[in-house]
């Protein structure tokens, strides 16, 4: 497809299940980002991807969250033991390559998908 | 990465006037981007100014830089009812951390 896609888009689940929120970047794109968003909040980053390898882990909220990215495209956000402050709108986007600058390269735009709601009952 | 803040948090004009939001940040940056959120479209990149710029323009946007002040603004000119939405600065400091990290946003309501 021509821009970011997430699945599922909804996703109700009961509290300490397991869930697995999957994102599709752009074709071409390197970087893969993670955010999460809460009611009423501003985008919270999670993570980061260039190629398979997650350099920055850095705002992963506990343990209970992990990710994988195969093959350079498909990510996976996974959630265990699933709790009722997970509940949010998971966003992915994705750019052409990572935000590191040198020189007078600009770091590039990232795209994002429409996001998954996750509702943790 | 570190988080704009926007001002205010909410905004609402009539349709054709502008809208001025600002966005203010902490640390030096390299970069910095405004983005918009509406429920119909998701989260959309809009403009990017890098730090030894002053000003610029995109159609019917004009964002300005102060590094000095570590502001920003994000003018929308001739406003339309289509522009309602949330606009996000995400100031980028190109060291550590690699996300954006996003405030809470200015909520922009222009009415007809």
């Amino acid at each position: 497809g021509a821009g970011v896609s997430q699945s599922p888009s909804n996703k109700v689940t009961e509290k300490g299940k397991d869930v697995e929120l999957r994102c599709d970047p752009i074709s071409g794109h390197t970087a893969l980002y993670w955010y999460r968003q809460s009611l009423g909040q501003g985008l919270e980053f999670l993570i980061y991807f260039q190629g398979n390898s997650a350099p920055d882990k850095s705002g992963l909220p506990s343990d209970r969250f992990s990710a994988e990215r195969t093959g350079g495209s498909v990510s996976t956000l996974t959630i265990q033991r699933t709790q009722q402050e997970d509940s949010a709108v998971y966003l992915c986007a994705s750019s052409l390559r990572n935000g590191r600058t040198s020189g007078t390269s600009s770091y590039n735009e990232q795209f994002f998908g429409p996001g998954t709601r996750l509702t943790v009952l | 990465s570190q988080q704009g803040e926007e001002d205010p948090q909410a905004l609402s004009i009539q349709e054709g006037e502008n809208a001025t939001m600002n966005c203010s940040y902490k640390t030096s940056i390299n970069n910095l981007q405004w983005y918009r959120q509406n429920s119909g479209r998701g989260l959309v990149h809009l403009i990017l100014i890098r730090s030894n710029e002053r000003e610029k323009h995109s159609g019917r946007l004009r964002v300005t830089l102060d590094t000095s002040k570590k502001s920003s603004s994000l003018l929308i000119t001739a406003s339309r009812a289509a522009d309602t939405a949330s606009y996000f600065c995400a100031p980028f400091s190109g060291g550590g951390a690699d996300g954006l990290t996003f405030g809470k946003g200015t909520h922009l309501i222009i009415q007809p």
